[in-house]
């Protein structure tokens, strides 16, 4: 059985960086790309970038580029991102994915997802 | 703006079918497979439909999708109450180089 879980919701302070976990179990670690994206309140979805832990590779959406990293420690099996440069526009669940590996794409479509995480960035 | 072009509400009673519309362009849908989310309220998204008309285990089969050019849609047959979600297409875009959604369809169950 599949499961994503992902790390408690956060407050931050505007300039502040963030960093949330999503720990896998179910399937290989190394067999899967994962994929991070966020939901504003009220609005759609959208892809922030992802990681072929195998590959040690991870690809960003320019709109994010310098400001999120994500990295894998296939030890826990565990996916990180971390967003810095906070400011109120970053308020969003953020979502982790999982789905069979496209390199480049990091995945041919988010097949299991966490149960999401809330972060507010209010001063 | 999202980049693929749905429309925002849809409805249907009990037992009808009911078609969302996805549209895009060369570099998204009309070069890449679409897959289709549904997204209940409060909970995060789940797959329905990947690479443009393929049910994941576990999806029923009142659930179809389909892709022509640059558009695709998914269709919802006998329409029940639990339906009643937000809808989301998505492809990858060559151009962009990211992962694009459509705006969602809220489908309500009249």
């Amino acid at each position: 059985q599949v499961q994503l879980v992902q790390s408690g919701a956060e407050v931050k302070k505007p300039g502040s960086s963030v960093k949330v976990s999503c720990k896998t179990s179910g399937g290989t670690f190394n067999s899967y790309g994962i994929s991070w994206l966020r939901q504003a309140p009220g609005q759609g979805l959208e892809w922030m970038g992802g990681i072929i832990p195998i590959f040690r590779t991870a690809n960003y959406a320019q709109k994010f580029q310098g400001r999120v990293t994500i990295t894998a420690d296939e030890s826990t099996s565990t996916v990180y991102m971390e967003l810095s440069s906070l400011r109120s526009e970053d308020t969003a669940v953020y979502y982790c994915a999982r789905g069979p590996i496209i390199v480049v794409v990091i995945t041919k479509y988010f097949q299991h997802w966490g149960q999401g995480t809330l972060v507010t960035v209010s001063s | 703006q999202s980049v693929l072009t749905q429309p925002p509400s849809a409805s249907g009673t009990p037992g009808q079918r009911v078609t969302i519309s996805c549209s895009g362009s060369s570099s998204n849908i009309g070069s890449n497979p679409v897959n289709w989310y549904q997204q209940l309220p409060g909970t995060a998204p789940k797959l329905l439909i990947h690479t443009n008309n393929q049910r994941p285990s576990g999806v029923p089969d009142r659930f179809s999708g389909s892709k022509s050019g640059t558009s695709a849609s998914l269709a919802i047959s006998g329409l029940q109450s639990e339906d009643e979600a937000d809808y989301y297409c998505a492809a990858w875009d060559d151009s962009l180089s990211v992962w694009v959604f459509g705006g969602g369809t809220k489908l309500t169950v009249l």
